[in-house]
């Protein structure tokens, strides 16, 4: 199975702070890689897939970029709504398999 | 609009089997795909299997041997079996639309595995 190291597992920041969250593949995964938000007790939220497309309404503060095997949400002037858990997840094969997980909080 | 669903049991006794349903709306189960994925306490998610349009079932391998899962497309429903429940299978049980983006999920249900 394809492993996703996903880090930091927490952290905190201030409002209109930039933050960035990685996640590294253990193989080739190609652009398969989505980025998932999940606030608190609510369900998982499609952010970006192909590892840099904006999913339609999401805001544009929101991006993903790509480095080799590393892969990076980065989010721009951070806002109260941003507060939740960001889970990686690879598509590419069989099967799925997610980050586990970076809690962001806002200070 | 499209909704998910899930229902069952909060509390499922060790060596037993877990039943879940998801019931959908705003979409025919012969168009998409539907998910199960599962949150342990404090961590990531795992993809579990899915249930094809076309009724077809695929299987994460670590559960295979464990897990089935079917459905009733005149219900708009979707099941999920688990067999020989262990006290690591205490996980919010979450049900999503699509493959292998899920675009629409369900608020998920609770399972705690004790006696």
């Amino acid at each position: 199975d394809i492993q996703m190291t996903q880090s930091p597992s927490s952290m905190s920041a201030s409002l209109g702070d930039t933050v960035t969250i990685t996640c590294l593949a253990s193989q080739d995964i190609g652009n398969y890689l989505s980025w998932y938000q999940q606030k608190p007790g609510k369900s998982p939220k499609l952010m970006i897939y192909g590892a840099t497309n904006l999913e339609d309404g999401v805001p544009s503060r929101f991006s993903g970029s790509r480095s080799g095997s590393d892969y990076s949400l980065t989010i721009n002037s951070l806002g109260y709504d941003d507060e939740g858990i960001y889970h990686c997840h690879q598509y590419y094969e069989y099967p799925l398999t997610f980050g586990s997980g970076t809690k962001l909080e806002i200070k | 609009q499209v909704q998910l669903k899930e229902s069952g049991p909060g509390l499922v006794q060790p060596s037993e089997t877990l039943s879940l349903t998801c019931t959908v709306s705003g979409f025919s189960l012969t168009s998409y795909g539907v998910n199960w994925v599962r949150q342990p306490p404090g961590k990531g998610l795992e993809w579990m299997g899915t249930i094809w349009n076309d009724g077809s079932t695929d299987y994460n391998s670590a559960l295979k041997s464990r897990l089935s899962i079917s459905r009733d497309t005149s219900k708009s429903q979707v099941f999920l079996k688990m067999n020989s429940l262990q006290t690591e299978d205490t996980a919010i049980y979450l049900c999503a639309r699509g493959y292998p983006l899920f675009d629409y999920w369900g608020q998920g249900v609770m399972v705690t595995v004790s006696s």
